[in-house]
């Protein structure tokens, strides 16, 4: 156990729809990345914050949202989804930002666009 | 050209056999590379971090760099079946920005 949880597990959604992907870090940890695992294209990093703000963007459509809150914990919204969204959700967490943070992933949020 | 290429696999081996995973990647700014390893529908977990070039090794693995050839290995010695998983590579630049970039991963089966 990473000590990195998310949540729901699992999602089942239709599309057009909005789900929020809820993830609390690891105790002590004020970072907090969000990837996107799919089939075709492997882990794709999405965005990372620090402290309640942003600190790096990837690959985020702009339909996707982040944020940091701050008791630390993390939201990932979706909206207008699409049946290329299905995919896994991953929150990872790291003590800082800097060189030699390892980085901690949680188990993931398996989405599933109807 | 993607940054980091990572041998698709799938890889199937006998138990004991000496497996040998590598990642060639693109941009010579990346200064620290990680192997995760990550079970079916789990997420992925450290196995392996390394700064620059050289080994390191942790029990029946080791890890190497060739920042030269921008090459990387992970070898696992006497692999059993619970090493059975997929393997992805990662590495970042220094500074602030701890962007992990990952490999697509190679998928390892250890028959017993």
């Amino acid at each position: 156990d990473s000590g990195v949880t998310q949540t729901p597990k699992h999602l089942i959604t239709a599309t057009g729809q909005r789900v929020t992907l809820r993830c609390s870090p690891r105790s002590g940890d004020l970072s907090v990345y969000w990837y996107q695992q799919s089939l075709d294209q492997g882990l794709q990093f999405l965005i990372q914050y620090y402290n309640g703000e942003e600190r790096a963007k990837g690959n985020i459509l702009e339909r996707f949202s982040a944020q940091q809150f701050p008791d630390l914990h993390s939201e990932l919204n979706l909206s207008s989804l699409e049946l290329g969204d299905s995919a896994l959700y991953f929150c990872a967490s790291s003590v800082g930002t800097g060189d030699g943070n390892t980085i901690y992933f949680g188990e993931g949020s398996w989405l599933t666009v109807v | 050209q993607k940054e980091v290429e990572q041998d698709p696999g799938p890889l199937s081996v006998p138990e004991g056999a000496i497996v040998s995973l590598n990642c060639t990647y693109s941009n010579s700014a990346f200064q620290y590379f990680m192997w995760y390893r990550q079970y079916s529908r789990k997420g992925p977990e450290l196995l392996m971090y390394t700064y620059s070039s050289g080994n390191k090794e942790d029990g029946r693995f080791t890890a190497q760099v060739d920042k030269s050839s921008k090459y990387i290995s992970l070898f696992i010695r006497d692999s059993q079946p619970s090493d059975s998983a997929t393997y992805l590579c990662a590495m970042r630049m220094t500074g602030a920005n701890s962007k992990l970039t990952f490999g697509k991963g190679i998928t390892l089966s250890v028959r017993p």
